[in-house]
């Protein structure tokens, strides 16, 4: 069965600065996905990025970007110039490559906090 | 743009007792899910839903639960005998299912209190 961790509880970071949020992961298989949402206080968690296992570049969208390391199995997330309305939960996803049937794994969520 | 309701907010119920959690997913999306998340633990996946019959399902989605698409738009949970450890957030999400990176649309979640 595959794992999902995340060592950060909360993280804290100011506005207009860098943070970076850290995954990793334990899985047996060689192709999959992988995926950061972002939770803002009381709203349905919605998609950030996301990352094919097969794909040696690591995505970017806009200021979100990741640092995939396949052996390490490793998934980092890293927000560039935080803003406030970048303040949530963040969970890192696993889902295994193949059709729409299965589901996430998830990480445990690192809290997000961005300082005026 | 389209987002997936969920129904209610926020229910209690007495232990033993039968609830349904209700979900509108997205019109045109043909895959359904639901996951868990008890208080400070992991969002856990349950269940997915296609063509009217379960495509996967967890090791937690034992026979006290069940799915349904009841009509064209709703999907629905049900627990058939609430138990304390069922208290949790439930979240309800579609895709289109057309490949495993299909991005995932979520509810807002079901906060259910069993007492």
């Amino acid at each position: 069965a595959q794992t999902v961790t995340q060592s950060q509880p909360e993280m804290s970071v100011q506005e207009a600065e860098t943070v970076t949020l850290s995954c990793t992961y334990d899985t047996s298989e060689s192709d999959y996905y992988l995926f950061w949402y972002k939770q803002p206080p009381s709203r349905q968690m919605i998609l950030v990025i996301r990352q094919e296992a097969y794909k040696q570049q690591n995505a970017t969208e806009n200021r979100f970007s990741v640092n995939f390391q396949k052996a390490a199995k490793s998934f980092s997330l890293k927000i560039s110039d935080s803003q406030l309305g970048d303040a949530a939960m963040y969970f890192c996803a696993y889902r295994n490559r193949g059709g729409g049937a299965d589901g996430l794994t998830f990480g445990k969520g690192t809290h997000l906090i961005i300082q005026p | 743009e389209p987002e997936v309701t969920q129904t209610p907010s926020h229910q209690v119920t007495q232990m033993g007792q039968e609830v349904i959690l209700r979900c509108v997913p997205i019109s045109n999306h043909l895959y359904f899910y639901w996951y868990r998340q008890i208080l400070g633990q992991k969002v856990e996946f349950l269940v997915s839903f296609y063509n009217n019959e379960i495509s996967e399902k967890s090791e937690i989605f034992d026979d006290q639960f069940s799915v349904e698409r009841p009509d064209g738009s709703n999907f629905t949970l049900k627990i058939r005998s609430t138990k304390l450890e069922d208290s949790a957030m439930y979240f309800c999400a579609s895709a289109t299912g057309y490949s495993g990176a299909d991005t995932q649309y979520f509810g807002p979640g079901t906060r259910l209190t069993v007492l």
